[in-house]
């Protein structure tokens, strides 16, 4: 089965700063997506990009990015010119692109604080 | 509007008593599912669904138990066998092609008193 790991509990960063968060993953498969997930206070789950493995062009949406590294099984975010509103739990997500792979699993999530 | 319910958001149960979560999308999502996620943890599968009158054990399936005899709908029992229910329960539902992320409803907080 595939496992997803962020190795980041806790990070913080200053406002307007930049910060990585990070994840890898294991996986036997060459087709797959991955995704990072932010959670608020309010809990509720709200995509915050997605990128296809056979992408080879890191995906970006307004000031988030990812690293994609495929070779290294690794899957950053970074958060630019970070804004008190990003202050949440993130969630990296890996899932199969067969489509009888419907399986979606998490990582334990990284708690992002941001100070003013 | 389109979108995934889950209800109710708050559900105190007695020990020993089975409950149910509901959970409903207008989506037309074929693949549907359920997390557990404890304070300060991350999001663990229960159970998914990928098509009507089928579905998969997650990682943490016992005491759960589930059914999808719609589309729409993938209701979750929690059992009296669940040793320590008490726990934020979030559904979703994504499509199988293409490919798509997953849509979540709002959650359910489950307390045993």
């Amino acid at each position: 089965a595939q496992t997803v790991t962020q190795s980041q509990p806790e990070m913080s960063v200053q406002e307007a700063e930049t910060v990585t968060l990070s994840c890898t993953y294991d996986t036997s498969e060459s087709d797959y997506y991955l995704f990072w997930y932010k959670q608020p206070p309010s809990r509720q789950m709200i995509l915050v990009i997605r990128q296809e493995a056979y992408k080879q062009q890191n995906a970006t949406e307004n000031r988030f990015s990812v690293n994609f590294q495929k070779a290294a099984k690794s899957f950053s975010l970074k958060i630019s010119d970070s804004q008190l509103g990003d202050a949440a739990m993130y969630f990296c997500a890996y899932r199969s692109g067969e489509t009888s792979g419907s399986r979606l699993t998490f990582g334990e999530g990284t708690q992002l604080t941001v100070n003013p | 509007d389109g979108g995934i319910t889950q209800s109710p958001k708050y559900l105190f149960r007695k020990e020993g008593q089975n409950v149910t979560l509901s959970c409903e999308q207008n989506l037309n999502h074929d693949a549907m599912y359920w997390y557990r996620q404890d304070p300060g943890q991350g999001l663990r599968l229960i159970y998914y669904s990928q098509i009507v009158n089928d579905f998969q054990k997650g990682d943490i399936a016992e005491g759960y138990s589930v059914s999808r005899e719609k589309k729409e709908s993938f209701p979750l029992t929690v059992t009296s066998a669940q040793k320590n229910p008490t726990a934020f329960y979030l559904c979703a539902s994504s499509l199988l092609s293409p490919v798509s992320e997953a849509f979540f409803g709002q959650g359910t907080r489950l307390t045993v008193v």
